[in-house]
């Protein structure tokens, strides 16, 4: 089945410098893949999403990059604050099956240092 | 806020008894699914319904049950409580089934199962 590879587990960075997690599906025909950022004691909350048409997303500091044939996609974040420290997941998933269902990865745990 | 709305936040069970969990979708969004996401890991998708019908499972056994009612909303039924359901249990609603449609969570319900 499909599986999701997410790195690092953890990560911390200065404030206002960039951020990077990374993330690989194993099905190809995957082809939706949002990331989530979750905070202690809360649902994940969507940040943004890719689909496979598109290679690159941006909003504001916020970009997503997908390489189909590597199968992999990235999150970065610039110019990081405090607040955006939380856990986020990666998530993936294909139209086989008719369900949407995601697949999550792992998540990373970001630490942004005042 | 996600306009998905979940209840009760918190509950205490014993093993053995059973629990109804209760989720309001997001307005205008007629699929409904439920997550199990144990500490420390990603969810993982346990079903998902979409128009009152049951549209997809994952790998969970048949005592975890649900409904979905003509106004979407949806509930998750677990009977004989084990000590690993003990998790946040996560409702997700979608315009649609398919996948690329987005995704809202809300924010959860904590079992745990003593």
């Amino acid at each position: 089945g499909e599986n999701v590879e997410q790195h690092p587990s953890t990560l911390s960075v200065q404030e206002g410098d960039s951020a990077v997690i990374k993330c690989t599906y194993s099905d190809s025909a995957s082809n939706y893949f949002p990331w989530y950022k979750q905070e202690l004691g809360k649902g994940p909350q969507l940040i943004i999403d890719i689909r496979s048409n598109v290679g690159e997303k941006k909003d504001q500091r916020i970009a997503v990059t997908l390489n189909k044939t590597a199968k992999h996609f990235s999150l970065h974040i610039t110019e990081t604050q405090p607040e955006d420290s939380a856990v986020y997941f990666c998530a993936a998933s294909h139209p086989v099956g008719n369900t949407g269902k995601l697949i999550f990865g792992q998540g990373t745990t970001l630490q942004v240092k005042p | 806020e996600t306009g998905v709305t979940q209840s009760p936040t918190h509950l205490i069970k014993t093993r053995g008894q059973q629990v109804t969990l209760r989720c309001s979708s997001q307005s205008g969004h007629n699929t409904v699914s439920w997550y199990q996401q144990a500490l420390g890991q990603g969810p993982q998708f346990i079903f998902q319904y979409y128009r009152e019908e049951e549209n997809g499972r994952g790998n969970f056994p048949p005592r975890f049950s649900g409904l979905q009612f003509p106004n979407y909303s949806s509930e998750l039924n677990v009977n004989a409580l084990e000590l690993d359901d003990s998790a946040l249990y996560l409702c997700a609603s979608s315009p649609g089934f398919m996948s690329g449609n987005t995704i809202y969570f809300g924010e959860g319900s904590w079992l745990t199962v003593v």
